[in-house]
């Protein structure tokens, strides 16, 4: 089935420091979308992407859509300790599609 | 805007005993709705869509007989774990589908003794 494949899987970073994460797929998506988890939260929406080469800020967030339609990356900037939680990438084939997730990257921030 | 219910936030039952989560679109009507299981520290898998008025999609490999969904009115979908045991302990979340996306519920912590 499809599957997203996402890194890195932990993250341990300075207050202040820039973060990347990625997320590849060996088949195409339509819709890139990154969320965040807040422990026993649902996941919140972050950024939606809808096409190929797509470059979406929101505040410090920042993600693209690959060009390939394979892969996403999402930084965000001058992290801060509200950053802390988990961040799926998920994907859809089609708009209304459902929506298939990655596997996380945990951000930790050390004190 | 945009809000999803979802009840019990965490619920403790004995195994062989059935349980219902309840999701609710409470300010726009879905008829699409979404069951995710979610194990710690691991991803979140879909179990099934729920469309309103008809039967759900189960994903490969989930049981339909022992996740039960039923989706009655635009505003409500109900996920009941019949005969749970400890090993369908687990975090679930729900989903709907609106106009623009989709909501999240803040899920569900079913734990099992």
């Amino acid at each position: 089935g499809q599957q997203l494949n996402q890194s890195p899987q932990s993250m341990f970073i300075q207050e202040g420091e820039d973060v990347s994460m990625n997320c590849t797929s060996s088949s195409i998506f339509n819709t890139w979308l990154w969320y965040k988890q807040d422990p026993g939260e649902g996941p919140v929406l972050l950024i939606a992407l809808y096409k190929a080469g797509e470059l979406t800020s929101n505040g410090r967030l920042t993600a693209q859509f690959g060009i390939t339609r394979k892969d996403s990356f999402l930084n965000i900037s001058a992290s801060i300790p509200s950053d802390v939680g988990i961040y799926f990438c998920a994907g859809q084939v089609e708009r209304d599609d459902k929506i298939i997730f990655g596997k996380g990257t945990r951000l930790h921030i050390l004190p | 805007g945009a809000v999803v219910s979802q009840h019990p936030s965490r619920v403790i039952c004995k195994s062989g005993t059935s349980v219902k989560i309840e999701c609710r679109s409470l300010d726009f009507q879905a008829t699409t709705m979404f069951w995710y299981r979610q194990f710690p520290k691991k991803s979140l898998m879909l179990m099934a869509t729920s469309n309103e008025g008809s039967k759900a999609t189960y994903e490969q490999g989930v049981e339909k007989d022992k996740f039960l969904i039923n989706h009655a009115s635009l505003t409500l979908s109900t996920l009941t774990v019949t005969s749970a045991h400890p090993e369908d302990s687990s975090f679930y979340i729900c989903s709907a589908r609106r106009t623009g996306g989709y909501t999240f519920g803040s899920g569900t912590r079913l734990t099992v003794v």
